[in-house]
């Protein structure tokens, strides 16, 4: 059984540019949730998919989009980059969608982004 | 609007002692809370939760208590050891609204387990 994994680990961007983030979710889970963690803070939600579709969002701007394929894995996309999505970006994946939030969410170890 | 806090951004205990994680919360209709722990260059990892409908929930050297009158809950640690330092958060969820996706997360707090 893999893990939750991430790609890259640490990325460097300037203002204004696009950035896609990879996440392959642990094997059998078809829900993925997407974080940011910017310094000093706790995890912010930004959205979830199950199977393939967005299933909540929270507080963030359109700019910020996601994607999830047929095997589960997924992307966040964010465009527009401003110097506030500095950040660690997780993607936590589950089983099924209502343990999208629980105990039974494993994280991935995160992409470092600065905006510069 | 942090509605989950976690007012201690650091704790240091030493080894074999009792280390106690606060967390409080503004919002009453929070009913499910968990900790989760966080070392460098990993993503967090689910420690322990405890539903609202109880007050304590106790897992090997992990004990929560929840408080749902003064909104406060605590993570217990005993006895504590070197490889329980790392940082641990305490999130929070309106699970019986389904709304199970969207956790509220605090500050974290940094504990140092000192040989």
């Amino acid at each position: 059984e893999t893990g939750v994994t991430q790609s890259p680990t640490h990325l460097i961007k300037t203002r204004g540019q696009q950035v896609t983030l990879r996440c392959s979710s642990q094997s059998g889970h078809n829900t993925v949730s997407w974080y940011q963690q910017a310094l000093g803070q706790g995890p912010q939600f930004i959205f979830q998919y199950y199977r393939e579709e967005e299933n909540g969002r929270g507080n963030f701007p359109p700019r910020f989009s996601g994607l999830q394929f047929p095997n589960y894995s997924s992307e966040l996309n964010v465009n527009a980059l401003e110097l506030d999505d500095s950040a660690l970006y997780l993607c936590a994946s589950s089983l099924e969608v209502s343990e999208g939030a629980g105990k039974t969410q494993y994280f991935g170890p995160g992409t470092r982004l600065l905006v510069l | 609007d942090q509605q989950v806090k976690q007012n201690s951004p650091s704790l240091s205990v030493q080894e074999g002692r009792i280390s106690i994680l606060n967390c409080d919360y503004t919002n009453s209709m929070f009913d499910y809370f968990l900790w989760y722990k966080k070392y460098p260059a990993e993503g967090p990892t689910f420690l322990i939760s405890i539903s609202s409908i109880k007050d304590k929930n106790e897992d090997g050297r992990f004990t929560v208590f929840l408080n749902k009158s003064a909104k406060h809950l605590s993570l217990h640690i005993v006895p504590s050891q070197p490889g329980d330092s790392a940082v641990y958060f305490c999130a929070a969820k309106r699970e019986s609204a389904g709304n199970n996706r969207k956790l509220i997360w605090g500050l974290g707090t940094s504990l140092a387990v000192n040989p």
